[in-house]
């Protein structure tokens, strides 16, 4: 198993364009979730999906949109990029939409906005 | 709402010294409780979690968490620490409202370990 991936590992953007990074995971988890890291305030959740052709927004999704047409893959959209949005992105997936369930967390993207 | 105080940001441990990393947490009911860990450049790894029962729980690398529910803490120890731990780590706490379960995480804390 490769667990979850996340592709690209660096990015850098100039304000005003958009982006699509990817998460994938294959260990055919039904939640899978996208996080958001900033120096002194821990991790903060976006979006997370429950399932396939499900999803809902979590804590910090302003300028973000995220789909859920496959059980394996979760893509993050930047729609119109902001320094705001300058941070590292983990994307995360477990068995069940249960807090007790293991997260398994991708290696993150690197996002820098100019 | 639940909330994650890890009160020092940064700690400095000789390495073979023990540690002990500070988590308090606000939550009305029973909570669940995580300690995670993230390398440099990696994402982030469970070491350990508590849900019920006894309330000294053990993980993987040698650590462990002790609940005190009438502290509202979920401290991490280690014995004795290798030069391998050095990374950050993330107390969390998930609050299991049915539809809205939700991982709430902490500010962190940086452990540097000197030789």
């Amino acid at each position: 198993n490769a667990g979850v991936t996340q592709t690209p590992k660096f990015q850098v953007l100039k304000t005003g364009q958009s982006m699509t990074l990817q998460c994938a995971q294959d260990m055919n988890h039904e939640y899978m979730s996208w996080y958001r890291q900033d120096p002194g305030m821990g991790l903060r959740l976006i979006h997370y999906s429950v399932g396939a052709g499900i999803t809902d927004q979590g804590e910090v999704p302003n300028g973000y949109n995220v789909s859920r047409s496959t059980t394996e893959d979760f893509p993050l959209r930047l729609l119109s990029a902001a320094p705001s949005q300058t941070s590292v992105y983990f994307c995360a997936s477990s068995y069940q939409a249960s807090v007790t369930d293991t997260q398994y967390f991708g290696p993150g993207t690197r996002l820098t906005v100019l | 709402a639940q909330s994650v105080t890890q009160p020092d940001i940064h700690i400095t441990v000789s390495e073979g010294a023990s540690l002990e990393l500070r988590c308090n947490y606000s939550y009305g009911a029973t909570p669940y409780l995580f300690w995670y860990v993230q390398s440099p450049g990696q994402g982030l790894q469970l070491l350990l979690k508590y849900f019920s029962g006894d309330t000294l729980v053990q993980g993987i690398k040698g650590f462990e968490a002790e609940f005190k529910r009438s502290q509202s803490s979920f401290n991490l120890r280690k014995p004795s620490v290798h030069w391998s731990d050095a990374a950050e780590y993330f107390c969390a706490v998930g609050a299991a409202n049915f539809g809205n379960e939700k991982l709430t995480f902490g500010t962190g804390t940086r452990l540097t370990i000197i030789p």
